[in-house]
């Protein structure tokens, strides 16, 4: 298995809260990604990152945000959580290679907001 | 904009059969191709990657293939087993690495 971990697996929180979510990598890959996936409408992405303070946006992005000071990890911050960002959340990483190489993913993290 | 689409959505078949999961992506466009497994309440587990000069990709009883022409590619698993029961999903690489994900189909492998 890869080395890739999210904290917390689960969290419950109510509407106007700040939530963030952690990725944490030992593989020293330059590539992670966070991902959100809901019922009837699959996996899609929310931000990603491609190095140390470098990241981008993904199809999903309003209403997050996301942070990456250190190689191995990747945050990923709900600022005002809302009951439609409740999903399950799925952290990636890849090894280097802008064309895409197999991405290996984490365990996820069940969000609920009440 | 790049859309993937699985078909069957589920399909329930008994021990023993060999099968064929269908995704189709409508732009042609892509750099690899990458099907998952995953279980309920689990993550996602890498099974193949086709990149886009390949044609197919080989893992045990697990055989996919990829057409980039027609915006095709089959995920063939020969003899079935119950443990091979699980929703399989694929993913086109965009540039960036960026992943495109279909729907899924549900395999249901009954003894």
């Amino acid at each position: 298995d890869a080395g890739i971990t999210q904290s917390p697996r689960h969290k419950v929180t109510e509407t106007g809260t700040p939530v963030t979510l952690r990725c944490h990598q030992t593989e020293n890959h330059r590539y992670m990604y966070w991902y959100r996936q809901d019922p009837g409408h699959g996996l899609r992405l929310i931000h990603y990152s491609y190095g140390v303070k470098d990241t981008d946006k993904g199809e999903v992005s309003d209403g997050y945000s996301v942070s990456r000071s250190k190689t191995e990890d990747f945050l990923l911050t709900l600022e005002s959580a809302t009951s439609s960002q409740t999903s399950v959340y799925f952290c990636a990483i890849s090894p280097p290679g802008p064309s895409g190489d197999t991405q290996y993913f984490g365990p996820g993290t069940r969000l609920t907001v009440l | 904009k790049q859309e993937v689409t699985q078909i069957p959505a589920a399909l329930s078949v008994p021990e023993g059969e060999n099968l064929v999961l269908n995704c189709s992506f409508t732009d042609s466009a892509i750099y690899n191709l990458q099907w998952f497994r995953q279980d309920p309440g689990k993550g996602l587990t890498s099974l193949l990657l086709i990149q886009s000069s390949q044609r197919e990709q080989t893992s045990g009883r697990l055989n996919a293939s990829l057409d980039k022409s027609s915006g095709r590619s089959t995920l063939y698993i020969a003899a079935s087993q119950p443990g091979d029961s699980a929703t399989y999903l694929c993913a086109v690489h965009n540039q960036g690495g960026k992943l495109i994900f279909g729907q899924g189909t549900e395999l249901s492998v009954k003894p």
